[in-house]
């Protein structure tokens, strides 16, 4: 079964808005990631947050983790029409050795 | 170089070519993936090889046949694949998990092998 899942699944904002998504996960972790696909193409890696870490930032994101809810939410601060672009939160499971992608967002940004 | 590479960008096989993806990385990176991707789906994990062995093959059908040469290749073989193979196959490398220390997950993706079974 699918270890993260995101809400919502899609979003359409106006640019200089932020936009924020919800991770959920089902078992304990070791980390939690955040990735960036642009349509068809390969992931990219835009944050990692580790289980004993409550926040994180880098430039205009903004990371949360709260292992007791086993969620996690990704804030992107005064968004621009480059961040459109599916986003995903993928989970290391505690002792497991594969990471586990979920469903995904969908984040439009209207210029 | 924090680049990994794949080719072909697109592949067209009929369900009987035999056919072969490629991933490349100069990271250092000991640890090489293979996912499946459709449209509008998250990647879905097929084989990781960690030290050039193979290490999870998630139930994938045989007509996948993984190939690891050496510690900055890996291959995907292609066989008497089905309509419903077609997809965006994507390869991304890793640091394997330091046993007992931090992990080190993060995963560097390749832009993908776009492959279409007539």
């Amino acid at each position: 079964s699918q270890q993260g899942e995101e809400d919502p699944q899609a979003l359409s904002i106006q640019e200089g808005e932020n936009a924020t998504m919800n991770c959920s996960y089902k078992t304990s972790i070791n980390n939690l990631q955040w990735y960036r696909q642009n349509s068809g193409r390969g992931l990219v890696h835009l944050i990692l947050i580790r289980s004993n870490e409550r926040e994180k930032h880098s430039g205009r994101l903004r990371v949360t983790l709260d292992t007791s809810k086993k969620s996690s939410s990704l804030l992107i601060t005064a968004s621009r029409a480059a961040d459109t672009a599916s986003y995903f939160c993928a989970t290391a499971p505690t002792g497991g050795f594969k990471t586990i992608f979920g469903a995904g967002t969908r984040l439009f940004v209207k210029a | 170089d924090t680049e990994v590479t794949q080719t072909p960008k697109h592949l067209v096989m009929g369900m009987t070519n035999k056919k072969s993806l490629k991933c490349e990385q100069h990271m250092g990176h000991r640890a090489m993936y293979w996912y499946k991707q459709k449209a509008k789906k998250p990647p879905e994990l097929m084989f990781v090889y960690s030290y050039e062995k193979l290490s999870i093959n998630e139930s994938v059908p045989s007509r996948f046949s993984p190939e690891c040469p050496n510690s900055s290749l890996l291959n995907l073989h292609l066989h008497a694949l089905q309509p419903e193979d077609s997809a965006l196959y994507l390869c991304a490398s890793s640091q394997p998990r330091l046993a007992g220390g931090r992990s080190t997950d993060t995963q560097y993706f390749g832009p993908g092998t776009r492959l279409t079974v007539l």
